[in-house]
Parts: structure tokens; sequence; C-alpha cells
């Protein structure tokens, strides 16, 4: 079974540009969530979407910004890039089983590692 | 707020030695507790979670984890560790009832195993 695939892997990109990046979840998951792990940092959650609806979101400007598709894929898109924006952008998913029924489990892709010069 | 301090950001370990890494958080309403484990240039790899039931709870890797509550502690333990041990590892809480995509990492614990 494939798991939580991301794209790009790794992209370089300049101050105040923008940068999209892309998440498959695992088959049959419908939760997506996003973090950042900046070099030498646990990861930072940023944003969790769950049936196209943003559930829950991080202490990051509003210049980061997501949204989840139709067959559960999402998007995490960055404007107005700053070099403190280099970091891995980790995706991942889960199968939300209610508030009221225990935790989900986080599973993570690879992540997107994105340069800003 | 919750937070979750590893008290080690580096644990030096010759291999089949036996090595613990430590976790404290700190929260105002009950969690759930889990350990990653990041190999180089690679994303998050679930070691174990604390969910409910016994304390003591067993991963993958031969890795276990006991959860204290009164000492709101998590510590990761391996009684041998081998080369391939060598990676960064996150302890993280989730609130129960909270943001079930939310995950609050420590800053991790370079394990670094050595011949």
């Amino acid at each position: 079974d494939a798991g939580v695939t991301q794209s790009p892997t790794h992209l370089i990109k300049t101050r105040g540009q923008h940068v999209t990046l892309r998440c498959s979840p695992i088959s049959g998951h419908k939760s997506v969530s996003w973090y950042q792990q900046v070099l030498g940092q646990g990861p930072q959650f940023i944003f969790q979407y769950y049936e196209k609806e943003e559930r829950g979101r991080g202490n990051f400007p509003d210049r980061f910004s997501a949204r989840q598709f139709p067959n559960y894929s999402s998007e995490l898109n960055v404007n107005a890039l700053l070099l403190g924006d280099s970091a891995l952008y980790l995706c991942a998913s889960s199968t939300p089983r209610g508030l009221s029924s225990g935790a989900n489990v986080l599973t993570f892709g690879a992540g997107s590692r994105l340069t800003v010069l | 707020a919750q937070s979750v301090t590893q008290l080690d950001s580096q644990v030096p370990v010759f291999e089949e030695a036996p090595v613990e890494l430590r976790c404290n958080y700190s929260s105002s309403v009950s969690v759930y507790l889990f350990w990653y484990v990041q190999y180089p240039n690679q994303g998050l790899q679930l070691l174990l979670k604390y969910l409910s039931g016994s304390t003591l709870v067993k991963g993958i890797n031969g890795f276990e984890a006991e959860f204290n509550k009164s000492q709101t502690s998590f510590h990761l333990r391996k009684p041998s560790v081998h080369i391939s041990d060598t990676a960064e590892y996150f302890c993280a809480v989730m609130n129960y009832g909270g943001s079930q995509g939310n995950l609050i990492f420590g800053k991790g614990t370079k394990l670094s195993v050595k011949p």
C-alpha cells in the first residue's frame, strides 16, 4: 500500500515568491495535517483538514494557506516567502474516529524540503 | 498551554548498551503520548503510542516507553541498541478531545550509537 506521498521533494525559491506543496494521503484516510520542521527543531503544526474543511490551525501568519480536495489530497500554499520559511514541510494523514473515540495516529510523508534564498 | 520537553538534545551510546531518552510534558488536560523516529532526510515514523490502559507500551524495533502521570513523563527505553538506531527521536502529545491532527512535539533527541 502506498504511504503518504508528497511533492516536490526538494525545491528552491527566492524571497517574495510563492510556493505550492502537495500531499496525497493514504487510501481511506480523510484527514490531512501539515507541519513545518525548521532545522534542529521539532515539527510545528500548521493546519488540519478533514472532509475539505479546516479543523485546526497553528500559530502561522496568513501567508500560509491550505485546502483539501474531494479526493482528500491537499495543497499547502505559502505566499511572499521569507528566508525563515526554509524548512522541511511534512504532511500527515489519519482517519479521525471522532472526538470521543480516542486519538488519531498520524502517518507522515517524507516531506518537501523548501529552501528560500 | 501544552509543551513537551526532551531533556537531552544529544545522547551518545555504545552499541549493545541500554538507552533511555527522556520526555516530560505539561498539560492542563488529559493527553495522548507518542514517540516518533526520524532517520536522516526522511519523514517521521511512529515508534509507539500511549492512548489508554497499561502504562508500559511496547513499540517497534524493541523500544518501549512508560507513561507516568504523576511525573508527567513518557521516557523511551531500549535494553540494547544497534548502530541502525542512530536517528533523531521526537516525543509528542495530543490533547484528548482537541484537534485530532495537532501533535505538539519536543525539540528532539539525537541518538548516536557508536561501535
